[in-house]
C-alpha cells in the first residue's frame, strides 16, 4: 500500500535560517508528489508537484523540492525562512486514479 | 482566481441530527474529495467522486454519505452526527477524473464541525 512518512512532527528555525523538511513515500510506481502548506484554521495550498523530468522543482513562496528515487525522498526546502512561512507542511504522493494519500504533517515554528 | 468554497467555517450540531457539508468548486474539475483532519491523524479521506452522480468511498466512509448532483457541487452527509465525528472537514478538487493524473488538489478552508 502506498505510504509517505514525514519523520519530523515539529521544527523549528531561526527566520533567515535555511530549512529542510523531509518527506520519505512507498509506491510501487513512478510517483507523482506534492507538498502543500496550512496556515491555521485554513485549507491547504498547494506549493508545488513532481510528476517527471528534472527532479528539482521550483514552487511558490521561495519553495523547492528534490525528487530522489535512489531514497524514495522528496524532501522540502528553503534557503531563507520567513517568519510568514510558519504553519504545517504536509507531502502527499498520488495513489491509483487520482486520489492522493497525505503524510501527517510537520509543523514549522520560527524564531524572530 | 479558481475557488473551492464551504459553506461553513464552524458548525455546532447536536447528536443525532442529520448534518450537511456543502462544497462547490467553480473550476469545472471533474474530481471532489472530502476529508476529515484530526490531530495525530492525518488527513483521511471519506468519499471521493469522479463525476457526477458517481462516488467512492474512502478509506473512512462509515457514518457519511455523500451526494453529487452536479459537476460543482459535492456534498457531505452525517446521517446522524456523533461526538466522535466532531473534527475539521476538507473539501478538494482536481480536474481529470480517474483516467488523468491528479495535477494537485484545490483545497476549500475548511469545515470545524463540533458534534454536542
Amino acid at each position: 500500500a502506498q505510504s509517505v512518512t514525514q519523520p519530523d512532527i515539529h521544527i523549528t528555525v531561526s527566520e533567515g535560517a535555511s530549512l529542510e523538511l523531509r518527506c520519505n513515500y512507498s509506491y510501487g510506481a513512478t510517483p507523482y508528489l506534492f507538498w502543500y502548506v496550512q496556515s491555521p484554521g485554513q485549507g491547504l495550498q498547494l506549493l508545488l508537484k513532481y510528476f517527471s523530468g528534472d527532479t528539482l522543482v521550483q514552487g511558490i513562496k521561495g519553495f523547492e523540492a528534490e525528487f530522489k528515487r535512489s531514497q524514495s525522498s522528496f524532501n522540502l526546502r528553503k534557503p531563507s525562512v520567513h517568519w510568514s512561512d510558519a504553519a504545517e507542511y504536509f507531502c502527499a504522493v498520488e495513489t491509483n486514479a487520482g486520489k492522493s494519500t497525505f503524510g501527517d504533517g510537520t509543523t514549522l515554528t520560527v524564531k524572530p | 482566481d479558481v475557488k473551492v468554497t464551504q459553506s461553513s467555517r464552524y458548525l455546532v450540531k447536536r447528536t443525532g441530527e442529520k448534518v450537511f457539508l456543502e462544497c462547490v468548486q467553480d473550476m469545472d474539475h471533474e474530481n471532489m474529495f472530502w476529508y476529515r483532519q484530526d490531530p495525530g491523524l492525518g488527513l483521511r479521506l471519506i468519499y471521493f467522486s469522479y463525476d457526477v452522480k458517481m462516488k467512492e468511498k474512502g478509506d473512512i466512509p462509515e457514518g457519511y454519505s455523500v451526494s453529487r448532483e452536479k459537476k460543482e457541487r459535492f456534498s457531505l452527509i452525517l446521517e446522524s452526527a456523533s461526538t466522535n465525528q466532531t473534527s475539521m472537514y476538507l473539501c478538494a478538487s482536481s480536474p481529470n477524473g480517474p483516467l488523468g493524473p491528479n495535477y494537485g488538489y484545490t483545497f476549500g478552508s475548511g469545515t470545524r464541525l463540533t458534534v454536542v
